[in-house]
């Protein structure tokens, strides 16, 4: 069974306080991974789409790494705007494709 | 409108009732689904609509019906829900026909059931 584990949970960060989220997968011949960003009372939003393990994607302060057994999200000196939940997803490959979440990591940086 | 709409935004029902949800989407995107969110759960991908088409159904009680009768319109009807249904529903759409594409996601509507 896919699975998609993001860690941690919970993150508390001072503004221009660097950090990474993990997202760790055992999803059967990843075929693609994404990052989605998602604010209180709002639908997921997305980011990044990374496929093959050593691609990266930047965004503004936000840079996602893949490897073959995990994906992080890099926050380089974050802004209290960047607080929100941050959720990776998995496709598996094959003809029965499925997409698996992680459960995100809510990120609040402070002032 | 822009992106993806949904309404209710929040919907209060009891277990006997019957009530629907509707998403639209403004996007000219090809493929519809609808999501599950629990909280403290992943999101839960429960319906797959590539151009009007169901193509996937992820082991969802009967108690939830999706109807999609265009590609920019998609429907949840509900009845009989139980408690444990409450959570939030999104809608989201793609460009792709498929989940390997992005998704915009509609804002959800929070169900709860009594």
């Amino acid at each position: 069974e896919d699975q998609v584990t993001q860690s941690p949970e919970a993150l508390r960060l001072q503004e221009g306080e660097s950090s990474s989220l993990n997202c760790s997968y055992t999803v059967s011949g990843l075929r693609g991974l994404f990052w989605y960003r998602q604010d209180p009372g709002k639908g997921p939003e997305f980011l990044f789409t990374l496929y093959s393990a050593g691609e990266e994607k930047e965004k503004e302060r936000l840079k996602a790494t893949l490897t073959k057994k995990e994906s992080f999200l890099h926050i380089t000196a974050p802004k209290p705007e960047d607080s929100a939940t941050y959720l990776c997803a998995g496709i598996s490959s094959g003809s029965a494709r499925q997409l698996t979440f992680g459960s995100g990591t809510q990120l609040t940086v402070l002032p | 409108e822009t992106g993806v709409t949904q309404t209710p935004r929040h919907l209060v029902m009891g277990m006997t009732n019957k009530k629907s949800l509707k998403c639209e989407q403004h996007l000219g995107h090809n493929a519809m689904y609808w999501y599950k969110q629990s909280a403290k759960k992943p999101l839960e991908l429960m319906f797959v609509y590539n151009f009007k088409e169901q193509t996937e159904n992820n082991s969802v009680p009967s108690r939830f019906s999706p109807e999609c009768p265009n590609s920019s319109h998609l429907f949840l009807h509900l009845h009989t829900l139980q408690p444990e249904d409450s959570a939030l529903y999104l809608c989201a759409s793609s460009q792709g026909s498929g989940i390997d594409y992005e998704q915009y996601f509609g804002p959800g509507t929070r169900l709860t059931v009594t």
